[in-house]
C-alpha cells in the first residue's frame, strides 16, 4: 500500500522567511501533484510534476521531484500572509491517475 | 464551463437516513473520482469512473455506499443507513486522459446527527 508522508504537519513562519515542505512516498512513481486547500474550501491544483528532476515555479512557490529518492519538495520564498493554507502532495499510483494524498502541511504565515 | 460542480453543498441528516450527492464534471472530462475528506486529513480515494464504467472501488466504500455514472456525464454517490462516522466532506474530481491533473469540485459537507 502506497504511503505518502509530509513534514512538517504544521508550520508557522514569519513573513519574508523561506521554508521547505517535504513529501516522501513509499513506492515507485513519476507523477506527483501539489494542491492548496483553504479552510472549508476545495482543493486548488498548484503543480503537476511528471518526471524525475522536474521543477516548476509559480510566484513564491517552487516544487521539485526526485523519483529516485521518492521525494518532492515545495519551497516557499519570502512568505506572505496570503500563502496561509494547507498544502497537500498527492502521488499517482497508476495510469488512470488514482492518487494517494499526504496528510497535509498547515502553513500559517504571521505578519 | 466553470468547473466541477457538486450538489448539495451541505447536507445534515439523521443517523439511519439515506443521502445522495451529485457531481457534474467538466464537460469534456471522461474520468470522474470520488474522495472523502475528514477534518485534518487528506482526501481518501473512494471510487473512479471512466465514462460510465466504474473501474475501481476502495475498500473504504462499504456496501452502504454506491456510486453511479449512468451516461458517462454526471455521477451520484448514495450512502444508505448513514452513520455518524460518515460525517465528512465528499469531494468529486474530474480529469481528461491527456491531462495529468484532477480538478476538484467544491465538495459536499455531510453531517450525520
Amino acid at each position: 500500500e502506497l504511503k505518502v508522508e509530509q513534514n512538517p504537519l504544521f508550520l508557522s513562519m514569519q513573513e519574508g522567511k523561506n521554508y521547505t515542505i517535504y513529501c516522501n512516498y513509499s513506492t515507485t512513481s513519476d507523477r506527483l501533484y501539489w494542491y492548496r486547500q483553504d479552510p472549508g474550501k476545495s482543493l486548488e491544483s498548484l503543480f503537476v510534476l511528471l518526471s524525475n528532476g522536474a521543477v516548476k515555479q509559480e510566484g513564491r512557490l517552487m516544487a521539485s521531484l526526485d523519483t529516485k529518492a521518492r521525494l518532492s519538495t515545495l519551497h516557499i520564498t519570502a512568505a506572505v500572509h496570503d500563502l496561509s493554507a494547507t498544502y497537500f502532495c498527492a502521488v499517482d499510483e497508476g495510469g488512470y491517475q488514482k492518487v494517494t494524498f499526504g496528510t497535509g502541511t498547515k502553513l500559517q504565515v504571521i505578519p | 464551463d466553470t468547473g466541477v460542480s457538486q450538489n448539495p453543498r451541505h447536507k445534515i441528516t439523521k443517523r439511519g437516513q439515506n443521502v445522495t450527492f451529485r457531481c457534474d464534471p467538466i464537460s469534456e472530462h471522461n474520468r470522474l473520482y470520488w474522495y472523502r475528506q475528514t477534518l485534518g486529513q487528506g482526501p481518501e480515494f473512494l471510487t473512479y469512473f471512466q465514462n460510465e464504467a466504474q473501474l475501481e472501488k476502495s475498500r473504504l466504500l462499504s456496501d452502504r455506499f454506491s456510486a453511479e455514472r449512468p451516461k458517462g456525464s454526471f455521477s451520484t454517490l448514495e450512502i444508505q443507513r448513514t452513520e455518524q462516522g460518515d460525517s465528512a466532506m465528499y469531494l468529486c474530481a474530474s480529469s481528461f486522459p491527456s491531462y495529468n491533473e484532477q480538478f476538484f469540485g467544491p465538495g459536499t459537507r455531510l453531517t450525520v446527527l
